[in-house]
């Protein structure tokens, strides 16, 4: 499949580690965010989602952070597998319908084994 | 429940072609969105459909158009197309407040 994100930001880290990925959004009315993943060849898949009123919210070994002071949002991944390594995006929502996405430019995260 | 289907998966067009993407949403899903994503990129909003209307649109040019059908599923049509359009695009379903669901995407390359 084609490669994303060619010339974007990237994290290398040791299976087994903790990943960190951070998000600057631009939307101060934004409302509503995700993190997506995306696979070379495939479309971004996604992996949580938290809302404006909440500063924390886990899944299973993910974490999302949103700092709304400095517009700021992060992704945790616990115990990261080689399966993680792929593109991740997050995004701002300009309505509440989980559509209309504003996404932000991408990290690549590459897990060495 | 299947999943966003979009076709082709890859295509080929000359420079002021014009080009119809495919996309059938999720079943159960009535909103349909499209976005383009450059190599290197993250997704760009083209524009959303729901109930058969455009219900949004982002910063494209009129030349960029779509429909949505009464099952649902939509097609993205690009006239006069320039090499900048070259991309892949991506459609995502909906319904309601549900996260979006994307398709794999259709690779346009305009030489």
């Amino acid at each position: 499949g084609e490669s994303v994100g060619l010339h974007l930001p990237t994290l290398s880290v040791q299976e087994g580690d903790n990943s960190i990925i951070n998000c600057a959004y631009s939307n101060s009315a934004s409302d509503y965010f995700i993190w997506y993943k995306q696979e070379s060849g495939k479309g971004p898949q996604f992996i949580i989602d938290i809302r404006s009123n909440m500063d924390k919210r886990q899944g299973q070994r993910v974490t999302v952070l949103l700092n709304k002071t400095v517009k700021h949002l992060s992704l945790q991944i616990a115990a990261t597998q080689p399966g993680d390594s792929a593109v991740y995006f997050c995004a701002e929502n300009i309505d509440n319908a989980g559509n209309m996405l504003t996404f932000g430019g991408g990290t690549r995260l590459m897990v060495k084994p | 429940e299947t999943g966003v289907t979009q076709s082709p998966t890859h295509l080929i067009k000359t420079r002021g072609q014009q080009v119809t993407l495919r996309c059938s949403s999720q079943s159960g899903h009535n909103t349909v969105s499209w976005y383009q994503q450059a190599l290197g990129q993250g997704p760009q909003f083209i524009f959303q459909y729901y109930r058969e209307e455009e219900n949004g649109r982002g910063n494209f040019p009129p030349r960029f158009s779509g429909l949505q059908f009464p099952n649902y599923s939509s097609e993205l049509n690009v006239n006069a197309l320039e090499l900048d359009d070259s991309a892949l695009y991506l459609c995502a379903s909906s319904s309601g407040p549900r996260v979006a669901t994307f398709g794999s995407g259709t690779r346009l390359t305009v030489v």
